[in-house]
């Protein structure tokens, strides 16, 4: 079946690095892959997402490229900031479902 | 726009009594809803799916006599937690699709989710 493998956490930055969040996927035929961030207390938002190979999602700084030669979608900012401290999902669906990732924990300290 | 809200957000029981979460698509038409559970630093659980007017479907191992889940709106779904015990306590997401035209929209919008404690 679909399954998604994300990087383990936790991981902690000082504000402005770099942050990358590996994440690669198991799918049968063409998903869609996104990735979903939940901030302390809240439901999930989504971030951003890519429906077709080598899509780029992009929002709030935050970019991910769908690559279908390696399966992965990597989440990539070039300077984070305190507000981004957050649990991010990547996630892909294949039909009605979303298969999620277990979930990267990033703390980001000032 | 996509704003999927959830109510309560809170709420406190007694073991043995039923509560009622509600899940509302404010601002599209939903007809696909998605119930998850998320237990503590983990990620979600799909319960079940629900479809306007049809009997929703259970994920594997998820009781459906004790999840109740109704679909009666396009803006609507409800999921009962019944006869509640202290095993049941968790953070309770819905998430909507919404059908754009004739085509259904693959993203799922999420609530803010119902953080449940049985006591």
């Amino acid at each position: 079946g679909d399954s998604v493998t994300q990087m383990e956490g936790p991981v902690t930055l000082s504000e402005e690095a770099f942050l990358t969040i590996n994440c690669t996927y198991t799918a049968t035929g063409y998903p869609s892959l996104f990735w979903y961030v939940q901030y302390p207390g809240e439901g999930l938002q989504l971030l951003l997402k890519a429906t077709k190979a080598d899509d780029k999602g992009s929002n709030k700084g935050f970019e991910a490229t769908y690559r279908k030669e390696t399966t992965s979608f990597h989440l990539e900012k070039g300077s984070v900031q305190v507000s981004d401290s957050a649990v991010y999902f990547c996630a892909l669906t294949n039909d009605y479902k979303l298969s999620f990732g277990a979930g990267t924990t990033v703390t980001v300290r000032a | 726009g996509a704003v999927v809200s959830q109510h309560p957000s809170r709420v406190i029981c007694k073991s043995g009594t039923s509560v009622k979460i509600e899940c509302r698509s404010l601002d599209f038409q939903a007809t696909t809803m998605f119930w998850y559970r998320q237990f503590p630093k983990q990620s979600l659980m799909l319960m079940a799916t629900s479809n306007e007017g049809s009997k929703a479907t259970y994920e594997q191992g998820v009781e459906k006599d004790k999840f109740l889940i109704n679909h009666a709106s396009l803006t609507l779904s409800t999921l009962t937690v019944t006869s509640a015990h202290p095993e049941d306590s968790s953070f309770y997401i819905c998430s909507a699709r919404s059908l754009a035209g004739v085509q259904m929209e693959e993203t799922q919008y999420f609530g803010p989710g119902t953080r449940l404690l049985v006591l």
